[in-house]
């Protein structure tokens, strides 16, 4: 079974720094994975997602996403935090079978005035 | 196109009751999956449903049940509620299928008293 860890599950930045959240997963064939945000009483919104190809993948608000299969590893990162980017950030996998969905646990963002 | 719709918003249950909640997918979706969110365990799969067919299971008592209509509108049940039944139920619709990207409502808080 596929596993999803989110290493922190807070995360503090100042507006204007880097936002690095981590995400491992563990599968022994290559998963499609996607990053979620979720905001107050909110459902889930896609950020980014990779299936095939480029492993750096680009998403909404300036969030991206590389793959890296050495690694098991699929953090996602943006240059500059902004105030509107704290929320809960949730990375999934999916095996290629599509039988099977699994969320990591969560990250919370706080961003610093 | 209207996003996915899930009704209603909150409800209130008392300990023994069951409860129906409803999910209506974006347009053309045939996929619908089903999730609970609490703060203890994030969030758990409960099951997917495809062209009226549940496809996927995820690791929960008989107590919860799902069908879907041809419409592709979807239903989710839990009889004999329990306290830690009380989470907030995400529904998610999907164009092809798990693997993809999925589109989620804004889900359904429910609380157990």
């Amino acid at each position: 079974a596929q596993s999803v860890t989110q290493l922190g599950s807070h995360v503090s930045v100042s507006e204007g720094a880097l936002v690095l959240l981590r995400c491992n997963y563990s599968s022994s064939v290559p998963p499609y994975l996607f990053w979620y945000v979720q905001y107050p009483n909110q459902g889930l919104q896609l950020l980014l997602k990779y299936t095939t190809g480029a492993t750096l993948v680009k998403g909404i608000n300036g969030f991206e996403a590389e793959f890296k299969k050495s690694e098991t590893s699929f953090h996602l990162t943006k240059p500059s935090a902004h105030m509107s980017d704290a929320a809960e950030y949730f990375c999934a996998v999916s095996d290629v079978s599509g039988n099977q969905f699994y969320f990591g646990t969560g990250t919370s963002l706080t961003v610093i005035p | 196109k209207a996003g996915v719709t899930q009704t209603p918003r909150y409800l209130i249950k008392t300990r023994g009751q069951q409860v129906t909640l409803s999910c209506s997918p974006i347009s053309g979706h045939r996929s619908v999956s089903w999730y609970q969110q609490t703060p203890g365990q994030g969030l758990q799969f409960l099951f997917e449903y495809f062209s009226e067919t549940q496809r996927n299971k995820g690791n929960f008592p008989g107590r919860f049940s799902g069908r879907q209509f041809s419409n592709s509108r979807s239903e989710m049940n839990v009889s004999t509620l329990e306290l830690g039944d009380s989470a907030l139920y995400l529904c998610a619709s999907s164009l092809v299928g798990h693997s993809y990207e999925q589109y989620f409502g804004p889900g359904t808080r429910l609380t157990v008293t």
